[in-house]
């Protein structure tokens, strides 16, 4: 069965940066884009970039564009979101999910606290 | 490209039916996803393409529209459809999600 598993929770001070992984199973991981997407606490989601894992292209939102860098390795099926110069406003819950036509997996999300 | 959902909230009984509206600020054709998110939970797919069912999904939902207005219908609410639903656009990026419909049931 498909599952994406995410890296664990994350504490970084302001201008740190962090990385979250997200290991694939269950499908051809070059198969798929995959997507990642954030959502602070009692908040809506937002959508950060995309990266397909053949090529390495990639595509982020311009809120993040000089600050994510998205990756991946094929070789154990993972890919990666860093983010750099955290603030506090980016402590959040960070998914990563698999687009097929819509995003129809996800990871079980990272939390990453920024705070001083 | 601005996703906008409403209403914001929505209180129900079991048993009743209720639609919720997403429209985007320009045309999308059919690429709209509908998810429903659970507290401590990630999203999950229900819909895309506007109106197609996702695998596993009860049949008492259902998605219409296409162009730049959909809706989300629930039929029959049961007690675990109490959450909360994002549509999303995946016609252009950057990706866009409404700002969610949170469903109370009475």
């Amino acid at each position: 069965q498909v599952q994406l598993v995410q890296s664990g929770a994350e504490v970084r001070k302001p201008g740190a940066s962090v990385t979250v992984s997200c290991k694939a199973s269950g499908y051809k991981f070059t198969s798929r884009d995959m997507h990642w997407v954030r959502q602070a606490a009692g908040q809506g989601l937002e959508w950060m970039g995309w990266i397909n894992p053949e090529s390495g292209a990639t595509g982020s939102s311009p809120e993040f564009y000089d600050r994510v860098t998205l990756t991946r390795d094929t070789s154990i099926r993972t890919a990666y979101m860093e983010l750099r110069n955290l603030r506090p406003d980016d402590t959040a819950v960070y998914y990563c999910a698999r687009q097929v036509s819509g995003m129809d997996y996800w990871g079980q999300g990272t939390l990453v606290t920024v705070s001083s | 490209i601005q996703m906008t959902q409403s209403p914001s909230t929505l209180s129900a009984f079991v048993g009743d039916r209720v639609t919720v509206t997403c429209r985007a600020s320009q045309r999308i054709d059919q690429w709209l996803a509908w998810y429903q998110e659970k507290p401590g939970k990630a999203p999950s797919l229900l819909i895309y393409e506007a109106s197609t069912l996702q695998s596993g999904v009860s049949s008492r939902f259902s998605g219409r529209g296409s162009g730049a207005e959909f809706t989300l219908t629930i039929s029959g609410l049961q007690p675990d459809d109490s959450a909360t639903y994002f549509c999303q656009q995946y016609d252009a990026y950057p990706y866009t999600f409404g700002q969610g419909t949170k469903l109370e049931i009475k």
